[in-house]
């Protein structure tokens, strides 16, 4: 089932502002990834957090983890046009025992040059 | 890194045939993969469970007597759709896990039924 809800729906920005997209899920989790899909095309895998942890960092990328809140927020720095993608978050379900992971319902970026 | 495949990137059919979707794991094998349905401008939604050497887990509310899968070796897993309906135009995308954190998504295939 459909659990996690990503806010805005829809985010425009200008090239080299930062954009922040967020996440709320319901159930328990082990951790929380987010992807990247462009257009017509299969998932990128972008960064993992774990339920552990508050914050994780990979290059442009920041997302931060709130498990008292259920939700999670992913920065993008210093946007660029090829940065412009639909973005999901995923969770998976601590308690299921399997890799089955649950989407949210995506975020899509537009970055105008 | 491990890469999942899909083929045919997209099928164009008329209603009422049979469509095969398969998945393949390249370079690592995989007992467990995964079926999503993805309309557009909706997130993924999963619609079952291959599982290698056993029946498949379907999700609340998919048919498993039209969205066949057969999980017939640790590589491959293939999604049928049978007796396809416009309304069965979608994007399919199968996913493999490698470990528990780590999961590859194949790059999709689009439906179109006309």
């Amino acid at each position: 089932s459909q659990q996690g809800e990503e806010d805005p729906q829809a985010l425009s920005i200008q090239e080299g502002e930062n954009a922040t997209m967020n996440c709320s899920y319901k159930t328990s989790i082990n951790n929380l990834q987010w992807y990247r899909q462009n257009s017509g095309r299969g998932l990128v895998h972008l960064i993992l957090i774990r339920s552990n942890e508050r914050e994780k960092h990979s290059g442009r990328l920041r997302v931060t983890l709130d498990t008292s809140k259920k939700s999670s927020s992913l920065l993008i720095t210093a946007s660029r046009a090829a940065d412009t993608a639909s973005y999901f978050c995923a969770t998976d379900d601590s308690g299921a025992g399997s890799y089955q992971l649950t989407f949210g319902k995506g975020t899509k970026l537009s970055v105008i040059p | 890194g491990a890469v999942v495949s899909q083929h045919p990137s997209w099928v164009i059919c008329k209603s009422g045939t049979s469509v095969k979707i398969e998945c393949r794991s390249l370079d690592f094998q995989a007992t467990t993969m995964f079926w999503y349905r993805q309309f557009p401008k909706q997130s993924l939604m999963l619609m079952a469970t291959s599982n290698e050497g056993s029946k498949a887990t379907y999700e609340q509310g998919v048919e498993k007597d039209k969205f066949l899968i057969n999980h017939a070796s640790l590589t491959l897993s293939t999604l049928t759709v049978t007796s396809a309906h416009p309304e069965d135009s979608s994007f399919y995308i199968c996913s493999a896990p490698i470990s528990y954190n780590e999961q590859f998504f194949g790059p999709g295939t689009r439906l179109t039924v006309l």
